[in-house]
């Protein structure tokens, strides 16, 4: 049990649609990143938020977007869905303290895009 | 051009058995840090063991021991005594922090690790 709970745990949407997924992270952490992970792949980075400001992204374009709230609970939205954005959203929340922070991960969102 | 690469698909490994998944890595930065993950058939993803590029002695974890060999861009993990609830997928990943502060963390396709009774 990591602390980390994401919402919801399954998700159906159709192309075009737009969605909001979201991550509260454990009690203590100030950081809050978010990864793509399709089936039988590694997780993809999408971007990261250390105190509500957003601090790395990813190789994912804009439509894919997020916010870190005052309490450290997260949001990521997708607009504009695409076939493609089928995938395991998993979300990790640390604690800042340079290169060897640990990433406490929930147990993710599985959105279909139909 | 991918930063982490894991060459192992799949491997089957008796019980108790020591095993290695292997790791290599690509990165111009001097100072970054490599760790590996696992992630049991539930999806959740567990923290194994970390190493920095700085540490001059090879990090350990209990049965988790990771063999870094910084000249190679390798950073293998040895897990010992092998068990069955070490049947998982294992993530090697990299955190890289640039000249601008961008904080990135960059996860290799993983290894399948199943254990035979």
């Amino acid at each position: 049990e990591t602390g980390v709970t994401q919402s919801p745990t399954h998700l159906i949407k159709t192309r075009g649609q737009q969605v909001t997924l979201r991550c509260s992270s454990q009690s203590g952490h100030n950081t809050v990143s978010w990864y793509q992970q399709a089936l039988g792949q590694g997780p993809q980075f999408i971007f990261q938020y250390y105190r509500e400001e957003e601090n790395g992204r990813g190789n994912f374009p804009p439509r894919f977007s997020g916010l870190q709230f005052p309490n450290y609970s997260s949001e990521l939205n997708v607009n504009a869905l695409e076939l493609d954005d089928s995938a395991l959203y998993l979300c990790a929340s640390s604690l800042k303290e340079g290169l060897g922070e640990k990433l406490f991960f929930g147990s993710g969102t599985q959105l279909s895009v139909l | 051009a991918q930063k982490i690469t894991q060459t192992q698909p799949g491997m089957f490994v008796q019980e108790k058995e020591a095993v290695t998944l292997d790791c290599t890595y690509d990165t111009s930065d001097q100072s970054y840090g490599l760790f590996w993950y696992k992630q049991p058939s539930s999806g959740e993803m567990i923290f194994l063991i970390y190493q920095g590029s700085y540490d001059e002695q090879n990090a350990t974890e209990g049965r988790y021991s990771l063999n870094f060999q910084k000249a190679r861009k390798s950073a293998n993990l040895v897990i010992s005594a092998s068990q069955l609830g070490d049947s998982a997928m294992y993530f090697c990943a990299m955190r890289e922090v640039t000249m601008n502060r961008d904080d990135k963390i960059i996860f290799g396709k993983g290894t399948r690790l199943h254990i035979l009774p």
